[in-house]
């Protein structure tokens, strides 16, 4: 039973617009959130992290924000660059210390 | 500062048969953690090292195992190969009194197949 969800496999957007990718998780104990970036041939990359205490949290293009009644998040890029496309996993986790529970991904396409 | 290195990259095996796959961390990193990635899935938390120990893991029987080495490095064994097995294995490396989540350093995975 998948506890985090992201129910578009893939994406696409046009370069300069914004990108929004959207997760949803079951698990109302889940306490820290975090999305990952993926190339092809390398391993996931830390983007954004938020924790529940948190409704929003930006760096730089990326902005995370949290809805906890909804149980669902998503992650903002504004503006899309085409080194942008990748595979980005929504996760969560307990706490800081505890495993994380990784979606299936959502893959982004950025148009030139 | 070196990143997270995997080897083999790619491996072929069949089923029944055994198979050691290795990483080695991230430089100062003193925690690993490897993570099976079945086609179409995210990541799957198999378990963690800390310290030479087994320190969390994931669902996963116990024909998945692992070691950790005092140069940190790390070994995942899996024996008894399944074809459900075929997967991107990952390491990723981080410091554990900081938590894996934002420290964690993947390595680029071994793509493993099992006919």
């Amino acid at each position: 039973d998948q506890q985090v969800k992201q129910n578009s496999p893939s994406l696409s957007v046009q370069e300069g617009r914004i990108s929004i990718l959207n997760c949803d998780y079951t698990n109302s104990m889940f306490d820290y959130f975090l999305w990952y970036k993926k190339y092809p041939a390398e391993g996931p990359t830390f983007l954004i992290s938020i924790s529940s205490i948190k409704d929003k949290n930006e760096d730089g293009r990326f902005t995370v924000f949290l809805n906890k009644s909804a149980k669902h998040l998503s992650l903002h890029i504004v503006p899309s660059q085409p080194g942008d496309s990748a595979v980005y996993f929504c996760a969560a986790s307990l706490n800081r210390d505890d495993k994380i529970i990784f979606g299936k991904g959502t893959r982004l396409h950025i148009l030139p | 500062e070196t990143g997270v290195t995997q080897s083999p990259t790619h491996l072929i095996k069949t089923r029944g048969q055994q198979v050691t796959l290795r990483c080695s961390s991230q430089s100062g990193h003193n925690t690993v953690s490897w993570y099976q990635q079945a086609l179409g899935q995210g990541p799957q938390f198999i378990f963690q090292y800390y310290r030479e120990e087994e320190n969390g893991r994931g669902n996963f029987p116990p024909r998945f195992s692992g070691l950790q080495f005092p140069n940190y490095s790390s070994e995942l064994n899996v024996n008894a190969l399944e074809l459900d097995d075929s997967a991107l294995y990952l390491c990723a490396s981080s410091l554990a009194n900081r938590g894996p989540g934002e420290t964690q350093y993947f390595g680029p995975g071994t793509r493993l197949l099992v006919l």
